[in-house]
């Protein structure tokens, strides 16, 4: 019954690396979000899409590509994973731009 | 600019006392939205509170209470009796008609001791 499901909840691998985190919502909504939170919890968003089209690509290296095969889904993949992706990605959702953003679980990243 | 700010970093208290997280904004849109989230140390963010700029009435929700002032540009969020269970990082956002995303204050760690 999660509302915004992410997986994996953890992921640790090697620099140069390629991985994917998948992230589902049951909620009906029609906009996903991927957000990054550093270190020290700063929360910033990385993308937002709605209804499957991109709205918001904040300056992200290209090496993070998110994709939406419907608006249940969004998943983000990062190739050459470096030691400052290191981070909690946060997958959300919400109905419409404005409305209350509801956040999955979260994905810790750690490379090695 | 669209800009949050939190200014207490930490607060710590003794249970059953009543505390408030200060929250100040900014913006030049006259249309805009307020939230409040709570990442307890599980991880997980919560959504606790949403508020549109053209509604300043306060809201009370159990313990909880939030106090919008637009004169001061603010969106405090008092928790009255505190419990241990109520330590957690808070985090105020702004959303913008302007800027079309969440902008996120850097959060305050509050810790509740029994």
């Amino acid at each position: 019954d999660t509302a915004v499901s992410q997986t994996p909840k953890y992921l640790v691998t090697q620099m140069g690396n390629d991985k994917s985190i998948k992230c589902e919502q049951n909620l009906g909504h029609d906009t996903m979000y991927w957000y990054k939170q550093d270190s020290k919890k700063f929360l910033k968003i990385m993308f937002s899409y709605n209804n499957k089209e991109l709205i918001i690509n904040e300056t992200v290296p290209n090496r993070f590509s998110p994709k939406s095969p419907d608006k249940a889904h969004l998943n983000l993949h990062i190739n050459s994973l470096e030691l400052g992706d290191s981070a909690v990605y946060f997958c959300a959702s919400s109905q419409g731009d404005r409305g209350a953003q509801h956040f999955g679980d979260g994905t810790r990243l750690s490379i090695l | 600019a669209q800009k949050v700010t939190q200014a207490q970093t930490e607060i710590s208290v003794v249970e059953k006392e009543d505390v408030t997280l200060d929250c100040v904004y900014e913006t030049l849109d006259t249309t805009y939205y307020l939230f409040w989230y709570k990442q307890p140390p599980s991880g997980e963010l919560v959504f606790l509170i949403r508020r549109n700029s053209f509604d300043e009435q306060n809201e009370i929700s159990g313990r909880y209470s939030w106090n919008f002032q637009k004169s001061t540009s603010s969106f405090n969020f008092t928790i009255t009796a505190s419990q241990v269970v109520d330590s957690a990082v808070y985090f105020c956002a702004l959303w913008c008609y302007n800027t079309d995303k969440l902008i996120f204050g850097t959060g305050t760690r509050l810790q509740v001791f029994p």
